[in-house]
């Protein structure tokens, strides 16, 4: 069964600054990566997804994923208090039978 | 934007109560989910559909049933509610190659059991 941990679990961070969000996962041969955002109260909703090794860039958001390390990241550059929320990182072994596994979340509050 | 719609939105259960979550998605989405989501677990899949007439379960699925009598519907089912069932559920379509597999989640259904 795969397994999926973030880090870290919370984050608190100034308004402006780079957050830097990790996932590892444990099944070498997942296929979609993805990140989705959770405001308080509100329903989980998607952000960004990769499918292959390297870096997709899209505005203040950008996915690292690093297959071989059984990683990947989201980083966001210049962080603004509209960001504070849950994020959720996201994994499935396969696009046919797409069955994603959720990672427990990281908690971030960007401070004016 | 994709639409899922949950209903209901909150619902008080009685301990060994029948409780029917209900989604609806108007996508044509072939892939459905059920998720319940609980503090320090994050979203876990309780049973998920692969079009109409389909049910798979998830990594969770004891003590719940799931049913897709179409393409747009999916309903998750407690046929005998307990306590431990208390959550926040969350349906979601999407989930196809051609769409990125990307996810569209309900408003969710807040479940409380007494």
């Amino acid at each position: 069964q795969q397994k999926v941990q973030q880090s870290p679990e919370s984050l608190i961070v100034p308004e402006g600054a780079m957050t830097s969000l990790n996932c590892t996962f444990s099944d070498s041969a997942s296929q979609y990566f993805a990140w989705y955002r959770q405001h308080s109260g509100k329903a989980p909703k998607a952000l960004m997804s990769i499918f292959s090794n390297g870096e997709k860039e899209e505005g203040r958001f950008t996915i690292h994923l690093n297959k071989a390390s059984l990683h990947f990241s989201l980083h966001i550059r210049d962080s603004q208090p509209s960001d504070s929320a849950l994020y959720l990182c996201a994994v499935s072994a396969s696009g046919g039978n797409y069955k994603p596994t959720f990672g427990k979340g990281t908690s971030l509050v960007v401070h004016p | 934007e994709a639409a899922v719609t949950q209903s209901p939105r909150n619902k008080v259960a009685v301990t060994g109560g029948k409780v029917t979550l209900s989604c609806n998605q108007t996508n044509n989405h072939n892939n459905m989910y059920w998720y319940r989501q609980d503090t320090g677990h994050g979203l876990r899949l309780i049973h998920y559909s692969y079009g109409a007439g389909s049910t798979e379960k998830g990594d969770i699925p004891d003590g719940y049933k799931a049913s897709r009598p179409s393409q747009e519907n999916f309903s998750l089912i407690l046929e005998l509610a307990t306590p431990s069932q208390t959550s926040v559920y969350f349906c979601a379509s999407g989930g196809d190659w051609g769409g990125g597999n990307t996810l569209y989640f309900g408003a969710g259904t807040r479940l409380s059991v007494l």
